[in-house]
């Protein structure tokens, strides 16, 4: 049973081109959540989304920044003109069900996003 | 608004002593707690949970505490490893949304 699959693991990008990241939750889970770690910094909450829905999307930035789970295929999280404070490790986290107290979050790899 | 906060920053000890790593919250209405390990370049490694009902949990040589009306939980790894040298994050769940400490990075020297 596959964990949580991110990819790219590293992804550069010039200043003013796009970036996507893409999340493949655990076999049988239909809820995502998108984590960004800045340099020094903890990991700060950005969406959570389940299939073909966002959930919560109060920790994304108003501009640029996206995210989808469509029907069939990864959770997408797309950074347009891309900026250099934009650069940061982007974790992302899977639950089968609205997560529980008594639950575990179980989070992939990551996207080491560099922007030149 | 949630503030974790974990301290120390970072910690360097020899290889055998124990490890006591401390995590502190702002808002006690939380769902749980848990505590993460953090490897360079890779992802998060779910350690341990403790339910907000909870006092304490233990895996092997770990071992973590809530105390929920203080607002502070302690990670503590007995008989250190080199192995154990990684990054430690605290993550206080609100529903469904985890606040994180910008973490303890530890160095057990061999």
């Amino acid at each position: 049973n596959a964990g949580v699959m991110q990819n790219p693991r590293h992804l550069v990008r010039r200043r003013g081109q796009e970036a996507r990241l893409r999340c493949s939750p655990m076999k049988g889970h239909s809820h995502v959540y998108w984590y960004r770690q800045l340099p020094e910094e903890g990991l700060k909450f950005m969406v959570y989304l389940q299939k073909e829905n966002i959930i919560d999307e109060s920790g994304m930035p108003k501009e640029r920044f996206s995210a989808e789970f469509p029907k069939e295929g990864p959770s997408i999280l797309r950074i347009q003109q891309v900026v250099r404070g934009d650069s940061a490790a982007y974790f992302c986290a899977s639950s089968p069900d609205r997560l529980r107290a008594n639950e575990k979050l179980f989070f992939g790899s990551g996207t080491q996003l560099s922007v030149l | 608004k949630q503030e974790v906060t974990q301290i120390p920053a970072a910690l360097s000890v020899p290889e055998g002593e124990n490890l006591v790593l401390n995590c502190s919250f702002t808002d006690s209405a939380i769902y749980n707690l848990q505590w993460f390990r953090q490897d360079p370049g890779k992802g998060l490694t779910s350690l341990l949970l403790i339910q907000s009902s909870q006092r304490e949990q233990t895996s092997g040589r770990l071992n973590a505490s809530l105390d929920k009306s203080s607002g502070r939980s302690t990670l503590y790894i007995a008989a250190s490893q080199p192995g154990d040298s990684a990054t430690y994050l605290c993550a206080v769940v609100d529903d469904y949304k985890l606040s994180f400490g910008a973490g303890t990075t530890v160095t057990v020297r061999a």
